[in-house]
């Protein structure tokens, strides 16, 4: 079980607006750690979607928003497309770990 | 265009060795940490190592310790990772990423199409 817990599946109609939850400790996330999250197409790598937990790389559309509030992270996709189908992870690191990096167990996004 | 891309990956029995290689190009590999990810089929990602730009500093996530062995070539441009005693749980795909910094904080972009290492007999 992940120290980032993320809901396992989310799914929305196209157009309809989703929010995927990326939720910590005080350690993680509540200690002020940026969370960032990625975006996993279906047989893909992993793509980098919002990083310092707001902010769109290049190239991202704006339907995809970050935000961080005390120890949770959300990350909103509004105007749901069928090519949004796939898996997000959210990032964050951790001081009580010997691991680094914390990755969230993920969460598939299925358009209905 | 930036990108990095993995290799070395297999089919290697319990017990065996592995070493998977990443070839970094459009900007300059010295100046940037880099790390190992992998993901079990049909599982979410484990981060797995972290080097840092002059490859003095180096991390590894428990379940790898004193079997993986990361490192680098700046010179070369390349990560490698060097994986021995290999368990049947260490199957997965394994990813290459750059690590940015900026502001205090750190995030992991590009990864590379990652490569697929199956520890079975």
């Amino acid at each position: 079980q992940s120290v980032l817990t993320q809901p396992p599946s989310v799914s929305g109609a196209p157009g309809q607006r989703v929010t995927i939850s990326c939720t910590g400790s005080s350690s993680n996330i509540g200690a002020g750690y940026d969370v960032h999250w990625y975006q996993q197409l279906p047989g893909s790598a992993p793509k980098l979607l919002i990083y310092r937990n707001a902010n769109r790389p290049s190239g991202v559309p704006d339907r995809f928003s970050g935000s961080k509030s005390g120890s949770s992270a959300s990350l909103v996709i509004t105007g749901l497309q069928a090519e949004d189908e796939g898996d997000y992870y959210c990032q964050s690191f951790d001081t009580s770990l010997s691991v680094s990096w914390l990755f969230g167990g993920g969460t598939k996004l299925t358009v209905l | 265009e930036v990108q990095v891309v993995e290799s070395g990956g297999g089919l290697v029995r319990p017990g065996g060795s592995l070493r998977l290689s990443c070839a970094a190009s459009g900007f300059t590999f010295s100046d940037f940490i880099f790390n190992w990810v992998r993901q079990a089929p049909g599982k979410g990602l484990e981060w797995v190592s972290s080097i840092s730009s002059s490859g003095y500093y180096i991390y590894y996530a428990d379940s790898v310790k004193g079997r993986f062995t990361v490192s680098r070539d700046n010179a070369k441009n390349s990560l490698s990772l060097q994986m021995n005693t290999l368990r049947a749980e260490d199957t997965a795909v394994y990813y290459c990423a750059r690590e940015i910094q900026d502001d205090g904080t750190n995030w992991f972009d590009p990864w590379g199409q990652g490569t697929m290492v199956t520890v079975s007999s």
